[in-house]
């Protein structure tokens, strides 16, 4: 079974900084996809970015850019010029392509705090 | 706005109580979803619908009941419900079942005394 594990409950980063939030996942699955999705205090989930695994070139929208590394599974979200409507909680999610058993396995979630 | 509402945002109630919560999504999605969202707990999945058939149950207690009269509404009926049932339920389409962007609603937050 996939896991999706990110190591930082909670973090800070300095308005107009750059923040990067990181998330790991354990599959043996070659083909797949990788999420980032944001719940701000409204809790409404909001997709900010997407990859596929057979893509190399990491995926960008707007401020936000991933540093995918298959190799060591590893799937880290940058946030640019942060500012203060980032602030939410970040939740990094995988799912297979595997027809048939396909699911969105989620992490436990980073807490982003964004200091004025 | 991502087209997925749900209703009501906030829930209180008792554990004998009867209680429903209803999902809408205006996106002509075929495929909805619940999730629960536990504080500290990865989200997750209790049931899947596609084209208003069950397809999925993730050995949910038979106290959460969901009911998908159409497309565009999920509902999830909760009885006899127990305190640690107290989270964050979550509602998501996708415009065919586990298509690779699922679209979530904000959610009904969920107390059980």
């Amino acid at each position: 079974a996939q896991t999706v594990t990110q190591s930082q409950p909670e973090m800070s980063v300095q308005e107009a900084e750059t923040a990067t939030l990181s998330c790991t996942y354990d599959t043996s699955e070659s083909d797949y996809y990788l999420f980032w999705y944001k719940q701000p205090p409204s809790r409404q989930m909001i997709l900010v970015i997407r990859q596929e695994a057979y893509k190399q070139q990491n995926a960008t929208e707007n401020r936000f850019s991933v540093n995918f590394q298959k190799a060591a599974k590893s799937f880290s979200l940058k946030i640019s010029d942060s500012q203060l409507g980032d602030a939410a909680m970040y939740f990094c999610a995988y799912r297979t392509v595997d027809f048939g058993n396909e699911k969105l396995t989620f992490g436990t979630g980073t807490r982003l705090t964004i200091i004025p | 706005e991502t087209g997925v509402t749900q209703t009501p945002r906030h829930l209180v109630m008792g554990m004998t109580n009867k209680k429903s919560l209803k999902c809408e999504q205006h996106l002509g999605h075929n495929a909805m979803y619940w999730y629960k969202q536990s504080a500290k707990k990865p989200l997750e999945l209790m049931f899947v619908y596609s084209l208003e058939e069950r397809v999925e149950n993730n050995s949910v207690p038979s106290r959460f009941s969901p009911e998908c009269p159409n497309s565009s509404h999920l509902f999830l009926h909760l009885h006899t419900l127990q305190p640690e049932d107290s989270a964050l339920y979550l509602c998501a389409s996708s415009q065919d079942m586990w298509q690779e962007t699922q679209y979530f609603g904000p959610g009904t937050r969920l107390l059980v005394l």
